[in-house]
């Protein structure tokens, strides 16, 4: 079936410091890939997505390349903020039906 | 223009009882999802709405139920509820059911906790 596999949590960074989180997926056809944000307290918010191979998304300073080789939608972002801290979940869907999300990974940036 | 909204923000019920969660959905969104995240998990498919009728369905018991109204608002209904459906309850919209591409905006969800 269809599903995604991120990068366990949680992470602890300094601020400036680079933020990778790993996101691979597992899907039949051709899904649409996404990456939420969820800050304490709050729902989700959409921060980036791709819909098709070799497509990047970005969004306040975060990237993420959907790779059809590596299965994988990667979220990037140079230099981290204490702002930036919250939980981040990779996504998946097809023709926007139900979407699969990830486990979610906290990321906690300290000044 | 308003969002997702999602109604009540927070309740408290006790085991056996019956629940119903309110979403409206995204100005000029037509398909509304709901999704159960519980603690510390990604958010789980319960089923999705499109011209007032279930189209999708998730792995969840018939006690979750839903209905769609012709405005494309949505209610969630949960019968006999348990502990362990405590839980955030989001509800998610989007402009037809089945086009790839069109973003799916999230409500800030209905906190559920069962006593």
């Amino acid at each position: 079936g269809n599903s995604v596999t991120q990068m366990e949590g949680p992470v602890t960074l300094s601020e400036e410091a680079f933020l990778t989180i790993n996101c691979t997926y597992t899907a039949t056809g051709y899904p649409s890939l996404f990456w939420y944000v969820q800050y304490p307290g709050e729902g989700l918010q959409l921060l980036l997505k791709a819909t098709k191979a070799d497509d990047k998304g970005s969004n306040k300073g975060f990237e993420a390349t959907y790779r059809k080789e590596t299965t994988s939608f990667h979220l990037e972002k140079g230099s981290v903020q204490v702002s930036d801290s919250a939980v981040y979940f990779c996504a998946l869907s097809i023709n926007n039906n139900d979407m699969r999300f990830g486990a979610g990974t906290r990321l906690t940036v300290k000044p | 223009d308003a969002g997702v909204t999602q109604s009540p923000t927070h309740l408290i019920k006790t085991r056996g009882q019956q629940v119903t969660l309110r979403c409206s959905p995204k100005s000029g969104h037509d398909t509304v999802s709901w999704y159960q995240q519980a603690l510390g998990q990604g958010p789980q498919f319960i089923f999705q709405y499109y011209e007032e009728e279930e189209r999708q369905r998730g792995n969840f018991p018939d006690r979750f139920s839903g209905h769609q109204f012709p405005n494309y608002s949505s209610e969630l209904n949960v019968n006999a509820l348990l502990l362990g459906d405590s839980a955030l309850y989001l509800c998610a919209s989007s402009y037809r059911q089945g086009s790839s591409g069109n973003t799916i905006y999230f409500g800030e969800g209905s906190w559920l906790t069962v006593v």
